[in-house]
């Protein structure tokens, strides 16, 4: 099993572009989440889903727009990229109250 | 909302020492998890716990339900060890399952 699998690990944007992260786990998790990591916070959740067709906000979603057409994928969409989006990207996945599996993340810079 | 409380935000310690990481939240929780992040890299469960205690190696993760508090010790540490220890709670009921995140405690242990 590959576990979960995101691409890119790098990217630069200019302020104003748009991008997809990708996100695909072989485990047949039903529920799967974006979070952002910025530098001394706390993981903050921006969407997440508990299976496909379904996807709801979490705590910081302004910028972003996610869709669960299959429960493999969960791609992360950024429109108009700001610098305030500068952040390491990682995407999980899990069932009900068991560990999640975390994705080696995505380091995005918007200049 | 939960809110995480992690101490202490920074531990250097001696190769061989005994670490303890805490963690406390302020509501009523379905499970806590203990995550490990090494530099740059990405995120990997160590425990999920509801209740009592559990060992992993070097590694035990206790709980006490009544005191809202977690502790994280590690035994005969070792430079591999050094990494970001990251305490989340799972929200108490319901069938989304989302979790709130510690901002972390960064482990340097010396040679």
């Amino acid at each position: 099993n590959a576990g979960v699998t995101q691409t890119p690990k790098f990217r630069i944007l200019k302020i104003g572009q748009s991008m997809t992260l990708q996100c695909t786990q072989d485990m047949n998790h039903n529920y799967m989440y974006w979070y952002r990591q910025d530098p001394g916070m706390g993981l903050k959740l921006i969407y997440y889903s508990v299976g496909a067709g379904i996807t709801d906000k979490g705590e910081v979603p302004n910028g972003y727009n996610v869709s669960r057409s299959t429960t493999e994928d969960f791609p992360l969409r950024l429109e108009l990229a700001a610098p305030s989006q500068t952040s390491v990207y990682f995407c999980a996945s899990g069932v009900f109250n068991s560990p999640l599996h975390f994705g080696n993340g995505t380091r995005l810079t918007v200049t | 909302k939960n809110e995480v409380e992690q101490s202490p935000q920074n531990l250097t310690a001696q190769e061989g020492e005994f670490i303890t990481i805490n963690c406390s939240y302020s509501v009523g929780i379905s499970a806590l998890h203990w995550l490990q992040q090494h530099p740059g890299g990405g995120i990997v469960s160590l425990f999920m716990l509801s209740s009592g205690k559990k060992k992993h190696g070097r590694l035990i993760a206790t709980i006490n339900i009544q005191e809202k508090h977690s502790s994280l010790h590690i035994t005969a540490s070792h430079p591999r060890d050094s990494a970001v220890y990251i305490c989340a709670v799972g929200e108490s009921g319901g069938s989304n399952y989302k979790l709130t995140f510690g901002k972390g405690t960064l482990l340097t242990v010396n040679p």
